[in-house]
């Protein structure tokens, strides 16, 4: 079963703009990573956001994390073509031995 | 540096044969782990090994074995290969999780399986 849960599913914007794509999770978590998947690549790691953070900043890049509402949002400043990727937030919590659990994803096309 | 490699990139076999896929990591991590992903759909973990020496299921394990060779290598064996098993398969490695956890992974490219 999928902790996480991304939205939307698909996301087509242009070039300059700003895109934001959103994760809900079920159950508490220690921490929740965001990572990066190209067209026949495998994953790469963006962004870690600890339970008891609740915003961070990497490049253009910007995580928020709501406890509270258990949920999470990546947000990509100023986009560009090779932002072209499916977006994957991942949760470890205790209740899953630490293992890392990951939605299903948000298509991101960034035309130029 | 080549990080995480995984052999073979492509493999078509047919119902009811088996296979090995291979992985190994050059980042002197200490955790590995096999997840398969299927059209528009996230990872699930099929297994994992925390460490050299020990390996423990994930979500997914029926219809797989694990070996974890040494502390480079971990492999994934489809004992009798079915049509559901068609998938993606990726492995990563990681440092194990410490405290609240949360290492990053990192992934080879992928086996992409189809079976017959």
């Amino acid at each position: 079963s999928q902790q996480g849960e991304e939205d939307p599913q698909a996301l087509s914007i242009q070039e300059g703009e700003n895109a934001t794509m959103n994760c809900s999770y079920k159950t508490s978590i220690n921490n929740l990573q965001w990572y990066r998947q190209n067209s026949g690549r495998g994953l790469v790691h963006l962004i870690l956001i600890r339970s008891n953070e609740r915003e961070k900043h990497s490049g253009r890049l910007r995580v928020t994390l709501d406890t509270s509402k258990k949920s999470s949002s990546l947000l990509i400043t100023a986009s560009r073509a090779a932002d072209t990727a499916s977006y994957f937030c991942a949760t470890d919590a205790r209740a899953a031995g630490n293992k890392l659990t990951f939605g299903g994803g948000t298509r991101v096309l960034v035309k130029p | 540096n080549a990080g995480v490699t995984q052999t073979p990139k492509f493999q078509v076999l047919k119902t009811g044969q088996s296979m090995t896929l291979q992985c190994a990591q050059d980042m002197n991590h200490n955790s590995m782990y096999w997840y398969r992903q299927d059209p528009g759909m996230g990872l699930r973990l099929i297994y994992y090994s925390a460490s050299e020496g020990t390996t423990d299921k994930g979500e997914v394990p029926n219809g797989y074995n694990v070996s974890r060779l040494n502390k480079r290598e971990f492999s994934l064996r489809l004992e009798s290969a079915a049509p559901s098993q068609t998938s993606v398969y990726f492995c990563a490695s990681s440092e194990p999780p410490w405290g609240g956890g949360g290492q990053p992974q990192h992934f080879g490219d992928g086996t992409r399986l189809s079976i017959l």
